[in-house]
């Protein structure tokens, strides 16, 4: 079962504009929803993290959405450069869980300049 | 300061073989999460050490398993190889339960 959805599963962006990643939850009780950036031969590494009780969050190019109401939250990258490349993986957890995250399939992203 | 180190980065071993991977957390980090990553299963949750026990556990079979060490070390063992096992094992570890994950680089399994 499919916890969190994540589209598209690739995605081509000029130098200097905008790269967004979807996803979709279904279950309710998570409340911690984090993004990480994963490049080739090293592990997954912390972007940016969101909580339901705001609707959006921002640290410097990178910006998280979310509706809670949608069940979706979406990363937007701005001036995405061409060392943004790499696969991004949305993920949640619920309280209770410690770390225990659940991820979305991934979305690799090529910046060309 | 050192980050998480997973040892060996790569490892090759053949069907119905054990196999047991290494994971220092960073120093100070108290919980050790372990990870799976392949291609068609992408990221999955095996389970999570906290204070050398057990926390939480993914929906893998018995054949995986971890323990965790009074230093926060931790180790994962995989028995009776399958070509399925095939993956890169990520190790992760943070300051308490539910808090920011801080990822290894990956032991990279490959079953023949």
């Amino acid at each position: 079962q499919q916890q969190v959805k994540q589209s598209p599963q690739s995605l081509i962006v000029q130098k200097g504009g905008i790269s967004i990643i979807n996803c979709a939850y279904e279950n309710t009780a998570f409340d911690y929803f984090p993004w990480y950036q994963q490049f080739p031969g090293k592990g997954p590494a912390l972007l940016i993290a969101i909580r339901p009780d705001v609707s959006e969050k921002k640290e410097g190019r990178f910006t998280i959405s979310f509706n809670k109401s949608a069940k979706q939250f979406s990363l937007h990258i701005m001036d995405s450069q061409p060392g943004d490349s790499a696969t991004y993986f949305c993920a949640a957890s619920k309280r209770g869980n410690g770390n225990k995250l659940v991820f979305g399939a991934g979305t690799i992203l090529r910046v060309k300049s | 300061k050192a980050g998480v180190t997973q040892t060996p980065r790569y490892l090759i071993k053949t069907r119905g073989q054990q196999v047991t991977l290494s994971c220092s957390p960073i120093s100070g980090h108290r919980s050790v999460s372990w990870y799976q990553q392949t291609p068609g299963q992408g990221l999955q949750f095996l389970f999570e050490y906290f204070s050398e026990t057990q926390r939480n556990k993914g929906n893998f079979p018995g054949r995986f398993s971890g323990r965790q060490f009074s230093n926060s070390r931790s180790e994962m063992n995989v028995s009776t190889l399958e070509l399925g096992d095939s993956a890169l094992y990520l190790c992760a570890s943070s300051l308490e339960l539910a808090n920011v994950l801080t990822f290894g680089a990956g032991s990279r399994l490959t079953v023949l």
